[in-house]
């Protein structure tokens, strides 16, 4: 069935370098996405949406990347600081519903 | 952004009993609020989602009377756990929407039932 999913369940980065988390959709009626962040044990945190009519955008220190073409969806994290250490998924509104991805696990090295 | 807290964070209880969990949004009128469940490091898998005065829409396989969920108002959903299991434990988030397209949702900061 459709699905939203990630590549890569965990990444390792080192602190201060450029953080890329990728993920596939494969509903090509989804017009619209969603980055989250999730710190253990807490509800997800809202970082950056895009609309399908775009196909990149920009936040504080975060950039998503869409590409419909290959139905592929990437988050890039500036300057990745301890703090950045949480799970990462990416959502689809699909049929109004919020439908989360596997999730990414960052770990950010010393 | 939009506050939505969810009470209580913990609880405990025994099996059999039934829970109850709320989630408001605080400073804003919900028109859907949604159900997620999440086990040990997997994702969220949305449970049911609920408009305002009108019955909970549950997804594939999760029991209605098992998971009540009322959405009593525009600011307030509750999830009541019935005849709870150990296999229930698991960690419940809420969330809430403003409008229904292409916007984002709010999350609660979740609560982890631990049945005993």
């Amino acid at each position: 069935g459709e699905s939203v999913g990630l590549h890569l369940p965990t990444l390792s980065v080192q602190e201060g370098d450029n953080s890329i988390i990728n993920c596939a959709y494969s509903n090509s009626a989804s017009d619209y996405f969603i980055w989250y962040k999730q710190e253990s044990g807490k509800g997800p945190q809202f970082i950056i949406d895009i609309r399908s009519n775009m196909d990149k955008r920009q936040g504080q220190r975060v950039t998503v990347l869409l590409n419909k073409t290959v139905k592929h969806l990437s988050l890039q994290i500036a300057a990745t600081q301890p703090g950045d250490s949480a799970v990462y998924f990416c959502a689809e509104n699909r049929d109004d519903k919020i439908i989360f991805g596997k999730g990414t696990r960052l770990h950010i090295l010393p | 952004g939009a506050v939505v807290s969810q009470h209580p964070s913990r609880v405990i209880c025994k099996s059999g009993t039934s829970v109850k969990i709320e989630c408001r949004s605080l400073d804003f009128q919900a028109t859907t609020m949604f159900w997620y469940r999440q086990f040990p490091k997997q994702s969220l898998m949305l449970m049911a989602t609920s408009n305002e005065g009108s019955k909970a829409t549950y997804e594939q396989g999760v029991e209605k009377d098992k998971f009540l969920i009322n959405h009593a108002s525009l600011t307030l959903s509750t999830l009541t756990v019935t005849s709870a299991h150990p296999e229930d434990s698991s960690f419940y988030i809420c969330s809430a929407r403003v409008h229904s397209l292409n916007t984002e949702a709010f999350f609660g900061q979740g609560t982890r039932l631990t049945v005993v």
